[in-house]
């Protein structure tokens, strides 16, 4: 079956850091870009980034330098992390596919979601 | 506050058509034709029912179009049905690598 499968969830305190995964298959990780996309607790959705081995990875000025976006092609594998988290960044957060060819906001297939709780 | 405005919600009865709205300004819908369209439905991930404006990707039901008119994008849901029942957001490009969504439109099947 064709599917993005995230790693699970997660509780973490303040200051701690972070890694969450995002496992697809071959087909999946071709000929295409991996995005994440934030969702707080009963709110809309946000654009984190998206990334492609071989080109710049594009960060939303909202997240820039705030989570780091990596990508393992070998084992079609995509990370997100933090180097230090905060109360604010509980939410949601959601990997997808973007193919080539779409534009950024185009994700065609996506994973489970990913709840991470910050909280002392 | 949502870059982009939705109403928060919308209803129509099974058969129905409805538009749900999605305004910006020139920065975004109205600088742009990646305007795009995701349904879902609680507890669940989105799924894209329409991109650059007026494309359906395939899967998508043809009850489901959109359109744009200055800085307005709608997107239309024909012969509603009970499982049109979720949430339904817009995003549009708008420029410096930023990419924004609308708050939601939640859709009731009456």
């Amino acid at each position: 079956e064709v599917q993005l499968v995230q790693s699970g969830a997660e509780l973490k305190k303040p200051g701690e850091s972070l890694k969450i995964s995002c496992q697809g298959s071959a087909f999946t990780f071709t000929n295409a870009w991996i995005g994440w996309v934030r969702q707080k607790p009963e709110r809309g959705l946000e654009w984190v980034g998206i990334i492609d081995l071989g080109s710049p990875i594009i960060h939303s000025p909202s997240f820039q330098g705030q989570v780091t976006l990596s990508l393992d092609k070998s084992i079609n594998t995509a990370y997100l992390q933090w180097s230090s988290l905060e109360a604010s960044d509980t939410a949601i957060y959601y990997c997808a596919r973007l193919p080539y060819g779409r534009w950024w906001n185009a994700f065609d297939m996506w994973g489970q979601g990913t709840m991470v709780t910050v909280s002392s | 506050q949502s870059a982009l405005t939705q109403p928060p919600s919308a209803s129509g009865s099974p058969g129905q058509s409805v538009t749900i709205t999605c305004t910006g300004t020139s920065s975004d819908i109205g600088g742009t034709k990646h305007v795009a369209w995701y349904q879902q439905h609680s507890g669940k991930a989105p799924r894209l029912l329409i991109y650059d404006v007026t494309e359906r990707p395939s899967g998508v039901p043809d009850r489901f179009s959109g359109s744009r008119s200055v800085y307005t994008a709608s997107l239309t849901v024909s012969g509603l049905q009970a499982e049109d029942e979720a949430k339904y957001y817009c995003t549009s490009y708008a420029g410096n690598n930023n990419v924004v969504f609308g708050g939601g439109t939640k859709l009731t099947v009456l």
